[in-house]
């Protein structure tokens, strides 16, 4: 069935570092990718999503490139900020199940 | 108020108790949905309303009862729940279901079953 995959945290960082989270997908057909993001004591935002192989969503300097050979959606971000601390889910989304599958999330701490 | 609200935040309750969680979405969308997020899994969904049609439960334990009284509000009625229960309980809203519209997450209401 469909699933989705991204590495497990904690993913432990220092300010200004460079952040990266797999996200891998599979699926039958060409789902939609999303990335939300949870802050402590939140409900989910969505951070960003791409629709089609090779788009790149982009938000908040974070990026992440629909790569449809390597069924893959990893969310980059060149400098982070202590208050990009939150949980990062990845999601796909088929129309024809009507349903929205989300990875485990991978919870990032960033520290001064 | 704007995007998608949930009542109460907080709820804490026996398992014999009656209890119901309230959502609201501000957002002019025709599909709501219910999820269950536990620590250590992965989000679950719960149920799926489309104009105020069930259209998915996804094997829901019938201690959980949704009721959509219109495409603006969703609840989900509680009773006689379990410990296991214990969990988040998010809501969303979305432009049509079976579309590929974003989904938007109220902030959810953390639910323990006592």
């Amino acid at each position: 069935g469909d699933s989705v995959t991204q590495m497990e945290g904690p993913v432990t960082l220092s300010e200004e570092a460079c952040l990266t989270i797999n996200c891998t997908y599979t699926a039958t057909g060409y789902p939609s990718l999303f990335w939300y993001v949870q802050y402590p004591g939140e409900g989910l935002q969505l951070l960003l999503k791409a629709t089609k192989a090779d788009d790149k969503g982009s938000n908040k300097g974070f990026e992440a490139t629909y790569r449809k050979e390597t069924t893959s959606f990893h969310l980059e971000k060149g400098s982070v900020q202590v208050s990009d601390s939150a949980v990062y889910f990845c999601a796909q989304y088929k129309a024809a199940g009507n349903k929205l599958t989300f990875g485990g999330g991978t919870r990032v701490l960033v520290k001064p | 108020e704007t995007g998608v609200t949930q009542t109460p935040r907080h709820l804490v309750m026996g398992m014999t108790n009656k209890k119901s969680l309230k959502c609201e979405q501000h957002l002019g969308h025709n599909a709501m949905y219910w999820y269950k997020q536990s620590a250590k899994k992965p989000l679950e969904l719960m149920f799926v309303y489309n104009f105020k049609e069930q259209t998915e439960n996804n094997s829901v334990p019938s201690r959980f009862s949704p009721e959509c009284p219109n495409s603006s509000h969703l609840f989900l009625h509680l009773h006689t729940l379990q410990p296991e229960d214990s969990a988040l309980y998010l809501c969303a809203s979305s432009g049509l279901a079976g579309s590929t519209d974003t989904q938007y997450f109220g902030p959810g209401t953390r639910l323990t079953v006592l």
